[in-house]
Parts: structure tokens; C-alpha cells; sequence
């Protein structure tokens, strides 16, 4: 019973380089989404889908791309990698917008 | 955007105690949950409440929807060491208006 998958659990990067954070769920959710957890500021919605092929912006989207093909898989792209984007990533999904929320392990992403 | 308010921030108790901690908003939602998060973890989620004067239990903890739809809180009895960590809450109005977190309230026992 996986639930929330993420990967990688760590990553360094350097400024301007990109990379791709993995999400996926094996529970038929519909909605997925991705928030950054920066010390005493709580968890912040960076995108969210609300199904396949339907994407939209939360409260920090800046920097940060997503995409959803498929119900299972909502992976963040980050285009070019800045230091302020050092933070902890989580995914996160439900069945609807709404209702209880589950979230994977995180990745701990740190940019020099 | 909205924002939660979590109080206290952290709190210091002796195995045994009760806890208290609440979460106030400026908004009413129809949603409140609660996380637990351990350190290197994601959160985890403790209980859902979705009507106002709700009160559901999960072992030990108790939580509550306030009647004013703007507050929420939880309750943890005889706490134990491994209740360690930052609690959240999290509140929802509806479909197409997404969770808002509150900062945390940061726990720790002490034998």
C-alpha cells in the first residue's frame, strides 16, 4: 500500500540548473498537488490538478512548472534553480479538493 | 492569501500531561483538518472534522470544529514521548478553494 510516492528524498542543485521532482499515487485520487515547507511559514501551494490534463496556480507558483498526463503521476519542474527555491517539497493528494489530504515523504531540495 | 493562526507556537509538557492547541481563521471553512509531521517526514493526517460543533476522536486525541466555522481545536491526553512533533491544521471552504495550513504548533515531552 504505497499511498504517495516521491523521489528523490535529497537533492543538490546549482543555481540555474533544472530538475524534476517526482510524484505519484496509487489511490485512483483525482487530485494532486505540491506545497514547500520553509521554517515557520507552514506548507504554501506552489500547483494543483484537479484531474488529468487540468493544471492550475496556488499561492507560489513562481519558478516552478507542472503537468499532469496521467491520474497517477503530477511531477514539479523546476526550470532554473535558484536558492530561494531551497525549501522542502510535498505532494500531496485526495479523492476531491476537499476532503482528506495525504502526503508523500517529501524531497529536501537545497540550491548553492 | 488566507491565513491560519496556530497558537501556541510551541509548548513544553511533562509525560502525562493533556495538551490543548487551537487554530483560529479569519475565514469560515467547512473543512479542518489535523497533521502530525516527525522530523524528515510528511505529514500525517490525525482527524478530519467537516460539520461545525463536530468532535471526533483517534485514540488519545480529540478534535473539535468550532460552532463559529473559524476555529478548530485538539486535544491530546497523557501524552507520551512519542507525540514529539509539529502539529497543523489545515481548513477548506469548498471544492475549488484549496487547503490553507496553519504555521505549526512545535511539541515536546519531557520524561
Amino acid at each position: 500500500n504505497a499511498g504517495v510516492t516521491q523521489t528523490p528524498k535529497f537533492q543538490v542543485l546549482k543555481t540555474g540548473q533544472s530538475m524534476t521532482l517526482q510524484c505519484a499515487q496509487d489511490m485512483n485520487h483525482e487530485y494532486m498537488s505540491w506545497y514547500r515547507q520553509d521554517p515557520g511559514m507552514g506548507l504554501r501551494l506552489i500547483h494543483y490538478s484537479v484531474g488529468a490534463g487540468i493544471t492550475d496556480q496556488g499561492e507560489v507558483p513562481n519558478g516552478y512548472n507542472v503537468s499532469r498526463s496521467t491520474t497517477e503521476d503530477f511531477p514539479l519542474r523546476l526550470l532554473s534553480a535558484a536558492p530561494s527555491q531551497t525549501s522542502v517539497y510535498f505532494c500531496a493528494s485526495s479523492y476531491s479538493g476537499y476532503e482528506k489530504l495525504f502526503f508523500g515523504s517529501g524531497t529536501q531540495l537545497s540550491v548553492l | 492569501g488566507q491565513q491560519l493562526n496556530q497558537s501556541p507556537q510551541s509548548m513544553f509538557i511533562q509525560e502525562g500531561e493533556d495538551v490543548s492547541m487551537n487554530c483560529t481563521s479569519s475565514s469560515i471553512f467547512n473543512t479542518w483538518l489535523w497533521y502530525k509531521q516527525d522530523p524528515g517526514e510528511g505529514p500525517v493526517l490525525l482527524i478530519a472534522l467537516y460539520k461545525a460543533g463536530e468532535l471526533t476522536s483517534n485514540g488519545r486525541l480529540t478534535a473539535q470544529f468550532g460552532i463559529t466555522r473559524k476555529d478548530s481545536f485538539l486535544n491530546i491526553s497523557a501524552s507520551i514521548p512519542s507525540d514529539v512533533g509539529i502539529y497543523f491544521c489545515a481548513g477548506s471552504y469548498n471544492y475549488g478553494q484549496n487547503f490553507v495550513f496553519g504555521p505549526g504548533t512545535r511539541l515536546s515531552v519531557l520524561p
